[in-house]
């Protein structure tokens, strides 16, 4: 149980393009959905916050405009970015929280964007 | 304000040898502790959690963690290392329900020696 799946696992965009990633819990509903972005070799920073229905808590330092985040039911949250560039190259995953074991964030398995 | 120090990026122990990755948090509350595995060019999967039950926390693929208070610690531990750990470990701490932002360690790559 408590699988969460995330597509595209990659992308090759040109630069000033939109893309879109989905995150999706699979056998739970997910309340609150988180996306993180990972640099190679570095941690995972949590870029917003979302619950299902409602607008993204967005960390400090992180355009809304930029990345664009939907909740809009309780099994899919989705990412886009917009007008990529290739600074937003990076691997993005995405974390799922249900009404089950609450305190636990299972996450997915990651998609790696590459922006040319 | 929460945070995680995981000491020691890059931790090698030989095969069959016990495994110790250290974890220590800051909390202004009482915790939520987690360790996570990620394998390369994939997301995370839990370990195990500490969430004020036992301190002594048993994982998944033979783990376990010891949450002490007086340490300020939650450190990982295996008895006897596999080569299919070879991993990069996180671990996270959280403010605990209601608010289940994690704060992420800097990880810990380990390497296993044949």
């Amino acid at each position: 149980g408590a699988v969460v799946s995330q597509h595209p696992s990659r992308v090759i965009c040109k630069s000033g393009t939109s893309v879109k990633i989905e995150c999706r819990s699979l056998d739970f509903q997910a309340t609150t959905m988180f996306w993180y972005r990972q640099f190679p070799k570095q941690s995972l920073m949590l870029m917003a916050t979302s619950n299902e229905g409602s607008k993204a808590t967005y960390e400090q330092g992180v355009e809304k405009d930029k990345f664009l985040i939907n909740h809009a039911s309780l099994t899919l949250s989705t990412l886009t970015v917009t007008s990529a560039h290739p600074e937003d190259s990076s691997f993005y995953i995405c974390s799922a929280r249900g009404d089950r074991y609450q305190e636990t964030q299972y996450f997915g398995p990651g998609t790696r964007l590459l922006v040319l | 304000a929460q945070s995680v120090t995981q000491l020691g990026s890059h931790v090698s122990v030989s095969e069959g040898a016990l495994v110790l990755l250290r974890c220590n948090y800051s909390s202004s509350v009482p915790p939520y502790l987690f360790w996570y595995v990620q394998y390369p060019n994939q997301g995370l999967q839990l370990l195990l959690k500490y969430t004020s039950a036992a301190t002594l926390v048993k994982g998944i693929n033979g783990f376990e963690a010891e949450f002490k208070k007086s340490e300020t610690s939650f450190h990982l531990t295996k008895p006897s290392a596999h080569m299919s750990d070879a991993a990069e470990y996180f671990c996270a701490v959280s403010e605990g329900f209601g608010n289940e932002k994690l704060t992420f360690g800097t990880g810990t790559r380990l390497t296993i020696i044949p």
